[in-house]
């Protein structure tokens, strides 16, 4: 069974922690994504990842770093984070066929205070 | 650039009338469509896509057709129900030598009341 699987699901923390979102996929996807969703801004990519140590900037990566160490995995940090950082965090993968076409994990809601 | 765009951010109708949300698109190359739904609290995921053989995707009862020369790709019911209640994403696959991403619109939130 195809599946995106993230942790935690839910994470509240204060402003100026440090924050790790982890993301798994079992599908082998070469390509995988970190998004956040805020309310009428739809979905913001924030960073891309090719393969294992082959990452690039989303439209968004401000205030945010990540990791690929496996291809089946994919994390992502903030380091110091910031309350404009709350907000619901997606993971997705895709392969290279069928248009790239992602398949999503069940996200993680992320509130900084 | 390429991109897209999804005119309604909110569309509200009764059960039972048909559906109708507008995606249009700005694309460098030959276009591959996608719908994505998002329930409340739940991912998104593939509601379906276009092809390339000029077949029309259907899906739970939603259809949509590629159409170039007017850059759009319009998502279809004929009948809506209380459970397509939803936020729909449309989506372009960007894909630049072997590398590939998918440029979202904003969305549109269907309401279906009873």
């Amino acid at each position: 069974d195809m599946k995106v699987t993230q942790m935690p699901r839910y994470l509240i923390k204060r402003m100026g922690e440090n924050v790790l979102l982890e993301c798994g996929q079992d599908m082998s996807h070469e390509t995988m994504y970190w998004y956040r969703q805020d309310p009428g801004l739809g979905l913001q990519l924030i960073y891309i990842s090719y393969d294992v140590d082959s990452n690039s900037e989303g439209d968004i990566p401000k205030g945010y770093r990540v990791s690929r160490k496996k291809r089946e995995h994919f994390s992502l940090i903030l380091d110091s984070a910031k309350t404009n950082q709350t907000s619901v965090y997606f993971c997705a993968s895709s392969f290279s066929g069928q248009g790239y076409e992602q398949y999503f994990g069940p996200g993680t809601r992320l509130t900084v205070l | 650039g390429d991109s897209v765009t999804q005119t309604e951010g909110l569309v509200t109708l009764t059960e039972g009338l048909p559906v109708m949300l507008n995606c249009t698109y700005q694309s460098t190359y030959s276009p591959f469509l996608f719908w994505y739904v998002q329930h409340l609290n739940e991912a998104p995921k593939l509601l379906l896509k276009s092809f390339t053989d000029n077949k029309r995707p259907e899906h739970q009862g939603f259809h949509a057709t590629l159409h170039k020369s007017s850059s759009s790709f319009h998502l279809q019911k004929s009948s809506a129900q209380l459970s397509d209640s939803a936020l729909y994403y449309c989506a372009l696959s960007l894909i630049t030598g072997n590398t590939g991403k998918l440029i979202f619109g904003l969305g549109t939130t269907l309401q279906v009341q009873p």
